[in-house]
This record gives structure tokens, C-alpha cells and sequence, in this order.
């Protein structure tokens, strides 16, 4: 089935420790997204890329980085955990239409 | 700043009719999304209202009204399967999303 794929869907980390989160789209979408959803919020953007090759910062990009070195593949890294980065994390691409396809999420326990 | 406000919980009874409203002070507008999270899942697409009105799919309908900064999705015929979080965001003049907290909408039988 085609969609994205996020890889841990679970995870507890130790902090301090640096952390990268995959994710994998095979629909060839140019855009893609990684939100963090902590509850009580809304969904927030951590860091997005237009297209492969580029990459940009969104609302809190802070203790993450991205990289896009291909159309499908949009890994997120956590360099230094903290415990405010305990969160779940969703993956997300989108086409010209503007709609959003999410992956199933990865739920990140910073200890 | 930018905001999107909607009801934190409602609470609805199968087979009748709920409204859950969005209102938004964005900096520039270009269409509004709804989408349904069930819990532990991931959002789903719902309906995408760019100009004023309504729009009807099944069971749930969006309605936008961009000068009052005002957006509802109505669901029909209510099933205990709609029982999920619904996110309303829109997108601004970067064509970036800014997203509600979601609506907790718990039907009961």
C-alpha cells in the first residue's frame, strides 16, 4: 500500500542521547513535513522541505535537524535529547492539492 | 499572531447531528482543511473549503465563511465510529498551516 512509513513507531530514549526518527514516502510528493503533537496543542512544525535538496525551519525547529537527499526519504534528528522532546512525531508529505498524507506517527518517551 | 480556535470536547448522541466550529485570525488565507484523528492514529483528510459556502461529502459537510474568519464541519447521522479528534487548519499567505488544537468529539449511544 503506498503512503509514507515512519520507523520507530516507539521509542524511549535516554537523554543526552541523539536520536534520528525515518521516514519514507513512495508517492513521489515533493513536499514533506515533520510535525510534533503534544497534547492540548496543535499539531507544530518542526521543520519542512519543499522539495529534494532543500529544507526549512518551522515553528520549533530548535534541538532538530533534516535532511533531504532524495524525494522520498526525509530523516529527523534529534542531536541531544531532551525531555521536552517527549512527544509524538508524525511525518507528513503533501501534493499541489495542499492536502497533508501522515504517516502512523513515532511516539518519543525522553527519559 | 496567528490563532485557530475550536471547541476543546463535545459530546454528541449516535444517530443525531453536531456542529463543531473553527474560527481563525490568520495572516493571509488560502483554504481552510478539516481533518479526523482517531486516537493513537494519524490525521486524515476530511474537505478543503478555499472560497465561502458549503461543501457536502456524505455524512459530514464544511461550511466557510471567509469574512468572518469562520469555518464549521457538520456531521450527519452520527456512528460511534466518528468518535475522534477533528483538526481545523488553514493555510496563510506562505502557504504554510496553522493548526487548532483539535476538537474531542465522544459520541454516546
Amino acid at each position: 500500500i503506498a503512503g509514507i512509513t515512519q520507523a520507530p513507531t516507539s521509542q524511549i530514549l535516554a537523554a543526552g542521547r541523539r536520536m534520528t526518527l525515518r521516514c519514507t514516502q513512495d508517492m513521489r510528493h515533493n513536499a514533506m513535513y515533520w510535525y510534533r503533537q503534544d497534547l492540548g496543542l496543535g499539531l507544530r512544525l518542526i521543520h519542512y522541505s519543499n522539495t529534494a535538496g532543500t529544507t526549512g525551519k518551522g515553528e520549533v525547529p530548535d534541538g532538530y535537524s533534516v535532511s533531504r537527499a532524495n524525494t522520498d526519504d526525509f530523516p529527523l534528528t534529534l542531536a541531544s535529547a531532551v525531555p521536552s522532546q517527549t512527544s509524538v512525531y508524525f511525518c507528513a508529505s503533501s501534493d499541489n492539492t495542499g492536502e497533508l498524507f501522515f504517516g502512523e506517527g513515532s511516539r518519543l518517551t525522553v527519559l | 499572531g496567528q490563532n485557530i480556535d475550536q471547541p476543546t470536547e463535545m459530546t454528541a448522541t449516535e444517530g443525531a447531528i453536531v456542529q463543531i466550529n473553527c474560527t481563525y485570525q490568520t495572516s493571509g488565507f488560502n483554504g481552510l482543511f478539516w481533518y479526523q484523528q482517531h486516537a493513537g492514529e494519524a490525521p486524515t483528510f476530511l474537505s478543503y473549503n478555499v472560497l465561502d459556502g458549503l461543501e457536502e461529502k456524505g455524512r459530514f459537510s464544511s461550511f466557510l465563511s471567509r469574512s468572518k474568519g469562520y469555518s464549521y464541519l457538520l456531521l450527519k447521522e452520527l456512528q460511534m465510529k466518528d468518535s475522534a479528534s477533528y483538526l481545523c487548519a488553514v493555510m496563510d499567505s506562505n502557504y504554510q498551516l496553522i493548526w487548532g488544537a483539535g476538537t474531542k468529539l465522544i459520541i454516546k449511544p
